[in-house]
């Protein structure tokens, strides 16, 4: 079974420009997460997307970031303009169904903002 | 302070020995607990996954919690040079598809 694809791996862009992260869920996995990954720190979670519905955006920075799930499977998140404080790793991860709801995670996008 | 606390290392150890890691945390409505490792440069793999107080045994890897003094464990006994990585502990208040909160990660290294 495939994992979860992250594309790109690697991206280096200049301040101010747009990004865009693609992300590509386990099949049949219905809930999707967005997380940022400080170097030397844990995960913290962005989004988090049951089926195309965003259920908990809470912590997304809405005024630069954005993020969508069409057809409720691949997912996108979107940055712009890009600061040199969004330098990290951003990973995707989703999950099955109740009761079997482990997160299982992509190797993320590592993201150098010059 | 930090909802989940987590020494970041490093742990340096001789090929054999028993590793232990552990975290503490503050919110008392966790009640999901899960270890993960994290090799560099790759996303997390989940190795251990409690629900509640009490210990759990999956091959060489222990994990205990003790929700009273709110404080999670992980031991690799035997440890090998392939459990060189970062481990994180992670826990949520719902079920484990819910928003997890993780510590910063212990880096681990096992020495030959």
């Amino acid at each position: 079974e495939a994992g979860v694809v992250q594309s790109p791996r690697y991206k280096i862009i200049e301040k101010k420009q747009p990004v865009a992260f693609w992300c590509n869920p386990i099949s049949g996995h219905n809930t999707l997460y967005w997380y940022l990954q400080n170097l030397g720190q844990g995960p913290e979670l962005l989004i988090r997307y049951e089926n195309e519905e965003a259920v908990d955006d809470s912590q997304l920075p809405k005024d630069r970031f954005s993020a969508e799930r069409l057809k409720g499977v691949d997912s996108t998140l979107k940055i712009q303009p890009a600061e040199l404080g969004d330098s990290a790793v951003y990973l995707c991860a989703s999950s099955p169904p109740y009761p079997d709801d482990t997160q299982y995670f992509g190797p993320g996008t590592r993201l150098t903002v010059l | 302070q930090k909802e989940v606390e987590q020494d970041p290392g490093p742990l340096s150890v001789p090929e054999g020995a028993i590793v232990s890691l552990n975290c503490t945390y503050s919110n008392s409505a966790f009640q999901y607990f899960m270890w993960y490792r994290q090799y560099s440069r790759k996303g997390p793999e989940l190795l251990m996954y409690t629900y509640s107080s009490g210990n759990k045994e999956d091959g060489r890897f222990t994990a205990q919690v003790d929700k009273s003094s709110k404080y999670i464990s992980l031991f690799i006994r035997d440890s090998q040079p392939s459990d060189s990585a970062t481990y994180l502990c992670a826990m949520s208040a719902g079920a484990a598809g819910n928003k997890l909160t993780f510590g910063g990660g212990t880096r681990v290294l096992v020495k030959p």
